[in-house]
């Protein structure tokens, strides 16, 4: 089945404690992003990669890191965390075929940071 | 600036009913919108898209409408049913090279039995 899988899908963590949540997708998708979604505001991006080891910024990327190792892979990176990054966060992908095609999402993954 | 707004937060139906999501976008360089749906623990779910250079398109149960001239997208969801409902996003690209997507905030559709 055509996926994207985030996980974990819950994390309750502590400031400061280093985390990393994991995106892979199987679809052989060359684009990847990352947002979060936060109530009023909608889907913000975060990162996005449009190939393997291209990466770029999104709209908030401050406190967040990502690499882009492997195609299928998108790891999305919280050095230090801080309670303003308290969100739900969700991974895309989709083909780059040099016209629009529609982003396909993982079903998130919630972050509490106390 | 670029945004993307809705001009209902929620919307309730009976079922059976047809329903329309409305989508307002002020920039006129995007050229590709998508619409998505949104489940309660679920991310966003493609519905159907649609390119600058139409003006409506259809799928099962859907349609999408963008009027250019006014910046305007509309969903169209017939014979609603208990199923569809879910927030409802519009997204738009604003033509770069990124694919980068904006989203609107989302509507809330209720369908009553």
């Amino acid at each position: 089945e055509a996926q994207v899988t985030q996980n974990p899908r819950y994390l309750i963590t502590v400031t400061g404690k280093k985390l990393t949540v994991t995106c892979s997708q199987n679809m052989n998708h060359e684009y990847m992003s990352w947002y979060r979604q936060d109530p009023g505001l909608g889907l913000r991006q975060i990162y996005y990669s449009m190939n393997v080891e291209v990466t770029d910024k999104g709209d908030v990327p401050e406190g967040y890191k990502v690499s882009r190792k492997e195609k299928r892979n998108f790891p999305l990176i919280l050095e230090s965390p801080s309670p303003n990054q308290t969100s739900l966060y969700f991974c895309a992908s989709s083909l780059m075929t040099g016209t629009n095609q529609p982003q396909h999402f993982g079903d998130g993954t919630r972050l509490s940071i106390l | 600036g670029e945004s993307v707004g809705l001009h209902l937060p929620t919307l309730s139906v009976q079922e059976g009913d047809n329903s329309i999501i409305n989508c307002a976008y002020s920039n006129s360089a995007s050229d590709y919108f998508i619409w998505y749906k949104q489940e309660s623990g679920k991310g966003p779910q493609f519905i159907i898209d649609i390119r600058s250079n139409m003006d409506k398109r259809q799928g099962q149960r859907v349609t999408v409408l963008l009027n250019k001239t006014v910046k305007h997208l509309s969903l169209q969801i017939a014979a609603t049913q208990p199923g569809d409902s879910a927030v409802y996003f519009c997204a738009e690209n604003s033509g770069g090279s990124n694919y980068k997507l904006t989203f609107g905030k989302g509507t809330l559709l209720t369908v009553n039995p």
